[in-house]
């Protein structure tokens, strides 16, 4: 059965870079895609983004536009870990992260597929 | 930004047929999927590409797509359904992953 587990600091400072760690086991981060989402306190989901082998030890990366300037989400093969990092947080960006797997992307016919496993979540507070 | 759209809530009796919306305007070119999401847990999917049911979802659960909108009709309702619930599909441009707002659902 695959699981996900995030980690990484409960507490970040305005201004400073949240970073966080998914890590998979029972399953591969070499195929498919593999996104964060998150979900501020009370509100909506909302997907940041994915990356996805694109060969050997090489990813690509799709990014939410909204944020697309302050993420980056790597992935390491060997750990089987994908990793986020937003820099220049504010408050509005207290939530909880979860990390998840897409499934069902068949390009060109379904270019976004669903997300069948998903971590457990970590609640990230952006205060100084 | 491209946006779907959910009723912000829907009540039903035990027993009755719950149906929840989700309108965008690229639903016709890309698949409609659904979470079910209770309180500090993870959302979990009950339908993927429109109308398909995930193994291990009861059959209450089923999905519909026309036109700019896509269903998540639950019969015969249950306690235990009440639940958030996002609809989620892609927006023309990127594509890139879109939720929408979330539906929560009460059994009175």
């Amino acid at each position: 059965q695959m699981q996900l587990q995030e980690s990484g600091p409960g507490l970040v400072k305005p201004s400073e870079t949240l970073s966080l760690t998914c890590t998979v086991s029972g399953g591969s981060i070499s195929s498919q895609h593999w996104s964060w989402i998150r979900q501020p306190p009370g509100k909506g989901l909302e997907w940041i983004g994915y990356i996805y082998n694109s060969g050997n030890t090489k990813y690509n990366t799709k990014y939410n536009p909204s944020l697309k300037s302050r993420i980056t989400i790597s992935g390491d093969m060997s750990k089987n870990q994908l990793s986020l990092k937003l820099s220049s947080v504010t408050a509005a960006d207290t939530a909880v992260y979860y990390c998840a797997r897409e499934s069902g992307v068949v390009v060109p016919a379904a270019p976004v597929g669903y997300f069948d496993y998903w971590g457990q979540g970590t609640l990230v507070t952006v205060s100084s | 930004s491209y946006e779907l759209t959910q009723p912000p809530s829907v009540s039903v009796s035990p027993g009755q047929t719950a149906r929840i919306t989700c309108s965008g305007d690229a639903l016709p070119k890309h698949y409609g999927y659904w979470y079910q999401q209770k309180p500090g847990q993870a959302p979990v999917v009950v339908i993927y590409k429109d109308i398909e049911r995930p193994s291990g979802i009861p059959e209450r659960f089923s999905g519909s797509s026309s036109g700019t909108t896509v269903t998540l009709t639950i019969s015969g309702v249950q306690a235990e359904d009440e639940a958030d619930y996002y609809c989620q599909s892609a927006d023309n441009s990127g594509p890139y992953v879109v939720f929408g707002g979330g539906t929560k659902l009460t059994v009175l």
